[in-house]
């Protein structure tokens, strides 16, 4: 079992329409996450971070992080073509842990 | 301000080749990564730097596989006897602290092996 899953998709969805892309994860010690966005042929860019319970909203995306499911997810309201990529969830551990374990990622296409 | 940088973006190697990968982080920033990214995959960690010291390489999959960084800023990836299953997307990330999960990722070299 990866420490970090994801749905692989394709996540198909209409322009305007809201996307949610989830994640879980297996090692309960971990402590923050985050989302990274990667267009095709492209380097991960990183779009939201998430270190405690609750939501966490920035413009168009929310964050959303459930320690006690060990649960997390993306939503991106108002889909454009241009949010079309693939979307990464990453964990970090506690203590000196520094690297995160990525998810394999979900694509998602926005249909004009 | 420039990126991260890589090069070369594209190697073709042929099995038993030695490869070298570089990597030129954002300037001043601390901490860098070496992560491998197989098609279709997320990235797989391979190693971490805290300025010039190795502080984690757990990742690396064998012994042919050594990473550098001398001076704290350059690193080197390098891949010895290329193996088939070594074809992959090497991407470097650097982070201007330790404690942060915000890594900024090169394009990344894309090696493939014959």
């Amino acid at each position: 079992q990866k420490e970090v899953e994801q749905n692989s998709g394709p996540l198909s969805v209409p322009e305007g329409a809201i996307a949610s892309l989830n994640c879980t994860y297996s090692d309960r010690g971990s402590q923050s996450f985050f989302w990274y966005r990667q267009y095709s042929g492209k380097s991960p860019e990183l779009i939201m971070s998430i270190y405690s319970n609750g939501d966490k909203e920035d413009g168009r995306f929310t964050a959303q992080l459930n320690k006690a499911s060990q649960y997390v997810s993306l939503l991106i309201r108002d889909s454009q073509p241009s949010d079309s990529a693939t979307y990464l969830c990453a964990g970090r551990g506690p203590g000196s842990a520094r690297q995160l374990t990525f998810g394999s990622g979900t694509q998602l296409t926005v249909l004009p | 301000g420039a990126g991260v940088s890589q090069s070369p973006r594209y190697k073709v190697a042929k099995r038993g080749q030695d490869v070298a990968l570089r990597c030129d982080p954002i300037s001043g920033h601390v901490s860098l990564f070496w992560y491998q990214q197989a098609l279709g995959q997320g990235p797989e960690f391979l190693t971490y730097f805290q300025n010039e010291a190795q502080l984690d390489k757990s990742g690396l999959p064998s012994d042919r596989f050594f990473a550098e960084r001398p001076e704290g800023s350059v690193s080197t990836l390098k891949i010895q006897r290329t193996q088939q299953e070594d074809s992959a997307v090497y991407l470097c990330a650097s982070s201007p602290q330790t404690s942060t999960g915000e890594l900024f990722f090169g394009e990344g070299s894309r090696l493939t092996v014959l």
